[in-house]
């Protein structure tokens, strides 16, 4: 089914460790963004890609890199986890700078640092 | 920077209530604006996409709403059921998007 796919669902780390979340859409959006989810708040922005080779920050880029070398995937990577970055982590896709088809939202990471 | 600002961010009706549900935000330069829906420890499904150009959109028992001169919408669903507990949330944005907190709700059967 088409879609965006997160992997892996689940994820305990330890303090200091870094791992790399992954993305991946079938559908040729070019836009894709990363989100977190806290507790008791609305998603926010971490970064986001408008194409191939083209990235941004969002709102809290702080201890995460990306990078788009292909349409299709777009890692997060955490450079040495922290417990404040315990969350749930969204991936998500769009066809257009308008998003005037809506949105595609993978199932979610949920990170556990300890 | 954009603010999405949603209440009540709890509510608890019994069924057959129709439930009514708002979100403002604070930049009314918006390309569109989106509701979801969320159960527990689930992602995040898209129920409603209203353009900026768009006053409403309806699919079934909800009907949304967008003012953008006055920074609102309001989603209204219609003879709730039990199976309409979860959380709301509601997003504004282009390609990047601002969410509010949401709203939970729990129909009372």
């Amino acid at each position: 089914n088409a879609g965006v796919t997160q992997t892996p669902k689940f994820q305990v780390l330890k303090t200091g460790q870094s791992m790399t979340l992954q993305c991946a859409q079938d559908m040729n959006h070019e836009y894709m963004s990363w989100y977190r989810q806290d507790p008791g708040m609305g998603l926010r922005l971490i970064h986001y890609s408008v194409g191939a080779g083209i990235t941004d920050q969002g709102e809290v880029p702080n201890g995460y890199n990306v990078s788009r070398s292909t349409t299709e995937d777009f890692p997060l990577r955490l450079l040495s986890a922290a417990p404040s970055q315990t969350s749930v982590y969204f991936c998500a896709s769009s066809y257009s700078r308008t998003a005037a088809y809506g949105y595609t939202f993978g199932s979610g990471t949920r990170l556990t640092v300890v | 920077k954009q603010e999405v600002t949603q209440i009540p961010a709890a509510l608890s009706v019994p069924e057959g209530e129709n439930l009514v549900l708002n979100c403002s935000f604070t930049d009314s330069a918006i390309y569109n604006l989106q509701w979801f829906r969320q159960d527990p420890g689930k992602g995040l499904t898209s129920l409603l996409l209203i353009q900026s150009s768009q006053r409403e959109q309806t699919s079934g028992r909800l009907n949304a709403s967008l003012d953008k001169s006055s920074g609102r919408s309001t989603l209204y669903i219609a003879a709730s059921q039990p199976g309409d507990s979860a959380t709301y949330l509601c997003a504004v944005g282009d390609y990047k998007l601002s969410f509010g907190a949401g709203t939970t709700v729990t129909v009372r059967a």
